[in-house]
């Protein structure tokens, strides 16, 4: 099982530019999440998707919109990127939308915005 | 607001010893739950012990182990018998009982086993 998968592993954008990062994930989950990792900070939620055919804002939506594809994928779209958008972006997985509920995480995405 | 502290920015131990990195968070709520995860230089975030906090019982994963302080909002883990593959950046985490499944993490504290 490859579990998440995200691609691209690295981007370079200029600013305004836009992008969409993908996320797919194999092991049936049925909720999925979007991070991002500043230098000396934790995660911070985006956005996520408790099932198929929804999505609900996390902690830190400005600037990105996402879309749960079908069960396995959901991917993060910068419609027009700002520089303090480059940091490393993780999706996650979780068998179920419950407290507690342990995540799968890609490798991540390193994303630097010009 | 919730927060978690890890207070420990960098922290070194030799191969075989044990070590303790320090969490504290702070929450109004009863019912929780806390994580630690481990991010090795690979990147990839991995799940390495989950505490609920209507447990007493300290929760423990083979050389993993927590001391959870429930009155002092304290959540510790130790690594007994370091290996050099648990060098990494670990990350305390944090989630209410009506949270909608948002992890709140803390800044995280690098460790370096050394040989």
């Amino acid at each position: 099982n490859a579990g998440v998968t995200q691609t691209p592993k690295f981007q370079v954008l200029k600013t305004g530019q836009s992008m969409t990062l993908q996320c797919a994930q194999d092991m049936n989950h049925n909720s999925m999440y979007w991070y991002r990792q500043d230098p000396g900070m934790g995660l911070r939620l985006i956005y996520y998707s408790a099932s198929e055919g929804t999505t609900d804002k996390g902690e830190v939506p400005n600037g990105y919109n996402v879309s749960r594809l079908n069960k396995r994928e959901f991917s993060l779209r910068l419609e027009s990127a700002a520089p303090s958008q480059t940091s490393v972006y993780f999706c996650a997985s979780s068998e179920e939308f419950k407290r507690g509920e342990k995540l799968f995480f890609g490798s991540g995405t390193q994303l630097s915005v010009l | 607001a919730q927060t978690v502290t890890q207070s420990q920015p960098e922290m070194s131990v030799q191969e075989a010893e044990t070590v303790t990195l320090s969490c504290t968070y702070d929450t109004s709520e009863n019912n929780y739950y806390l994580f630690w995860y481990k991010q090795p230089p690979s990147r990839q975030m991995i799940l390495v012990i989950r505490q609920e906090a209507y447990k007493q019982q300290n929760a423990t994963e083979n050389r993993f182990s927590v001391n959870f302080q429930k009155a002092a909002k304290s959540f510790s883990l130790k690594i007994s018998d370091s290996q050099l593959g648990d060098t990494a950046m670990y990350f305390c985490a944090f989630t209410e009982w009506g949270s909608q499944g948002n992890l709140i993490f803390g800044k995280g504290t690098k460790l370096s086993v050394k040989p």
